[in-house]
């Protein structure tokens, strides 16, 4: 159950794109299509923006888009805004109901 | 609307023992999974336990399997986090999450209760 590796930080001015990587292995991220992607700005709860590797729930703008090849997932976020900034998180099911989190990603907007 | 309210987190020696609520509302409770997932100071998030609906069938993360034990309460709409053998490295914000059904993940979070493991 290693951790899945996110870039520790990503910065872009307002609207621009930026892209988070999250790597993992194909006991996870390769393995299933159930990767999530979370933003958390910190003393708050952590808010889903990314299920099932591309979906968006309800209320999340579609400047959020997530992928997946291989072992690797990634979220992109286009036309940048100052309110998302924020600390953004991976997550894999690994199987057998368990997951996994990536370490996290700063995102600074510049 | 959905809300989840962590509860019984602070401070506690090594070895101690701590059990944490979580309230839910806004929701039917006994049809989801309930997760709890952590985060230590200037740590990423890590994912610590599930348990099924019924509650009759849980999982634990390997850093507290055999230490830590998830159930709930359906009829009061409350899941727990019993933790025991607690060490210095739990020290972390917990938080209780609900699952999205069949889709092997969690869409609503509460706000996170405190624990610290220190002498």
């Amino acid at each position: 159950q290693s951790a899945l590796t996110q870039p520790r930080s990503v910065s872009g001015s307002p609207g621009q794109s930026v892209t988070i990587s999250c790597t993992g292995t194909s006991s996870d991220v390769g393995g299933y299509n159930y990767v999530s992607w979370y933003q958390h700005h910190p003393g708050k709860a952590p808010k889903l923006i990314i299920y099932e590797v591309n979906k968006r729930p309800s209320g999340v703008p579609d400047r959020f888009s997530g992928c997946k090849s291989d072992n690797t997932a990634s979220l992109t976020i286009s036309g940048l805004q100052p309110e998302d900034e924020a600390d953004y998180y991976c997550c894999s099911y690994a199987g057998t109901y368990t997951w996994v989190f990536g370490g996290g990603t700063k995102l600074t907007v510049l | 609307q959905v809300q989840l309210v962590e509860s019984g987190g602070g401070v506690v020696q090594p070895g101690g023992s701590l059990k944490l609520s979580c309230a839910a509302s806004g929701f039917t409770f006994n049809r989801f999974g309930m997760h709890w997932v952590r985060q230590a100071p200037g740590k990423g998030l890590e994912w610590v336990a599930f348990l099924w609906y019924e509650g009759n069938n849980e999982h634990y993360a390997d850093p507290v399997k055999g230490r830590f034990t998830i159930s709930r309460d359906n009829s009061k709409n409350t899941l727990y986090l019993q933790m025991n053998s607690l060490r210095a490295e739990d020290t972390a914000v917990y938080y209780c999450a609900k699952d999205l059904e069949k889709s092997y993940t969690t869409d609503y979070w509460g706000q996170g209760a405190l624990v610290i493991v220190s002498s």
